[in-house]
């Protein structure tokens, strides 16, 4: 069965490094999502991406992120200047319509120490 | 704004136990209402949803029915298996196709 897979499983980088998180979305998806979930907390929506290109993004969604779709498979997470509080679970997602399932990864655990 | 609230666990039943989790939801319009389910070191899997009113999902033994009028998208099970501990979001999606989320409830399942 098609997954989403997610690298790293973990990321451990230190305050004010970029990081980028990298997810595989199902081959014949169109809609691509971030969500990150805090430890402790609530499943947050980040960014919605579709034709290259965002479709809505969230008030946490700030310019320290971005996100692109550099080769047709890939959806990267671009963390420019990680703080403190970017720690978190982050999950990618995919659906081939946007009414239809979103098919989670297994997330990405990054820690900024 | 929306949002989604589901009860506090976790919740620790003994094998053949009847699971109730609540789940209460704010929203304009009539949003899609799901249950997603992360067994450990896993990503969320959408285990049922309803996309209109009185609309009840199952899967897997589950069942949910959305309640307008009480704004509820409950999650039960009969008789819950050791297989079945997880955790258990709630969530919904309105206008967009953006999902929100509950905070999660987690279930414990004893022999």
């Amino acid at each position: 069965e098609p997954e989403v897979t997610q690298t790293p499983s973990h990321q451990v980088t230190q305050m004010g490094q970029e990081v980028i998180l990298r997810c595989v979305p199902i081959s014949n998806h169109l809609y691509f999502y971030w969500y990150r979930q805090i430890l402790g907390q609530k499943v947050e929506f980040l960014v919605s991406f579709y034709n290259n290109e965002i479709s809505e993004k969230s008030e946490i969604f700030d310019d320290q992120f971005s996100v692109e779709r550099p080769d047709g498979s890939n959806f990267t997470l671009k963390i420019r200047s990680t703080k403190l509080e970017d720690s978190a679970m982050y999950f990618c997602a995919s659906t081939s319509r946007p009414t239809y399932e979103q098919y989670f990864g297994p997330g990405t655990r990054l820690t900024v120490t | 704004g929306n949002s989604v609230t589901q009860m506090e666990g976790p919740v620790t039943l003994s094998e053949e136990a009847f699971l109730t989790i609540n789940c209460t939801y704010t929203a304009t319009g009539y949003p899609s209402l799901f249950w997603y389910v992360q067994y450990p070191g896993e990503g969320l899997q959408l285990l049922l949803k309803a996309t209109k009113a009185d609309d009840k999902g199952s899967n897997k033994g589950f069942e949910a029915t959305y309640r307008k009028e009480t704004t509820s998208f409950h999650l039960e099970k009969g008789s819950v298996q050791v297989s079945d501990s997880a955790v258990y979001f709630c969530a919904l999606s309105g206008i967009t196709d953006k999902l929100i989320f509950g905070t999660g409830t987690r279930l414990q399942v004893f022999p």
